[in-house]
């Protein structure tokens, strides 16, 4: 696609419940990254693919949280049990992965609007 | 592990009057080093980003930062400010490595732009 999609946009769910954030990054962009931004917070780190593999899963707060990555495209994050302190901005990127770039546009992160999470 | 620091949690300028948003970071090697903006309601946009070569760079909307190495910085500047340049900015690190890139960003500085 032309940018970055998430969904759903909100997302109101009871304290218990398991929400699934899907992000559709950009086509051809093998990078993709996800991070929590909580208000007045800055964006904290949670896990980052490259293609299928996450080879860095150090941000994930818990175990609560999982993501997945198919085809090399649409990501999925998973919150089970969700807690109030879960509420906040599930924020998506994507870029080109460094090998891929030919050293041109390094390391733009195109970000998706996000998906606003709140936990009752 | 790489980390940034925004000293600044909230800044206030006049509009016209100069303005410097401070980012220092800490990673073993050089870094690649970015400034995005969010502005209210918004998603990110990238400023500029530093990779190699001429330390000082220029960015969109009139910005430019300058990568320090001695003083491990990349402060954000510009000459005269607009109201619509109210935001949030964040500075971020790129660690670019031949397995796997990450990108870690830091708590963001909030700017308020008096008319």
């Amino acid at each position: 696609g032309a940018g970055v999609s998430q969904s759903p946009s909100n997302k109101v769910t009871e304290k218990g419940k398991d929400v699934e954030l899907r992000c559709d990054p950009i086509s051809g962009h093998t990078a993709l990254y996800w991070y929590r931004q909580s208000l007045g917070q800055g964006l904290e780190f949670l896990i980052y693919f490259q293609g299928n593999s996450a080879p860095d899963k150090s941000g994930l707060p818990s175990d609560r949280f999982s993501a997945e990555r198919t085809g090399g495209s649409v990501s999925t994050l998973t919150i089970q049990r969700t807690q109030q302190e879960d509420s906040a901005v599930y924020l998506c990127a994507s870029s080109l992965f460094s090998s891929e770039r030919g050293g041109l546009n390094t390391g733009e992160l195109f970000f998706g609007e996000g998906s606003r999470l709140t936990v009752l | 592990a790489q980390s940034v620091t925004q000293p600044d949690i909230h800044i206030t300028v006049s509009e016209g009057a100069s303005l410097e948003l401070r980012c220092n970071y800490s990673y073993g090697a050089t870094p690649y080093l970015f400034w995005y903006v969010q502005s209210p309601g918004q998603g990110l946009q990238l400023l500029l980003k530093y990779f190699s070569g001429d330390t000082l760079v220029q960015g969109i909307k009139g910005f430019e930062a300058e990568f320090k190495r001695s003083q491990s910085s990349f402060n954000l500047r510009k000459p005269s400010v607009h109201w619509s340049d109210a935001a949030e900015y964040f500075c971020a690190v790129g660690q670019m490595k031949t397995s796997y890139d990450k990108v870690i960003f830091g708590p963001g500085t909030s700017l308020s732009v008096i008319p």
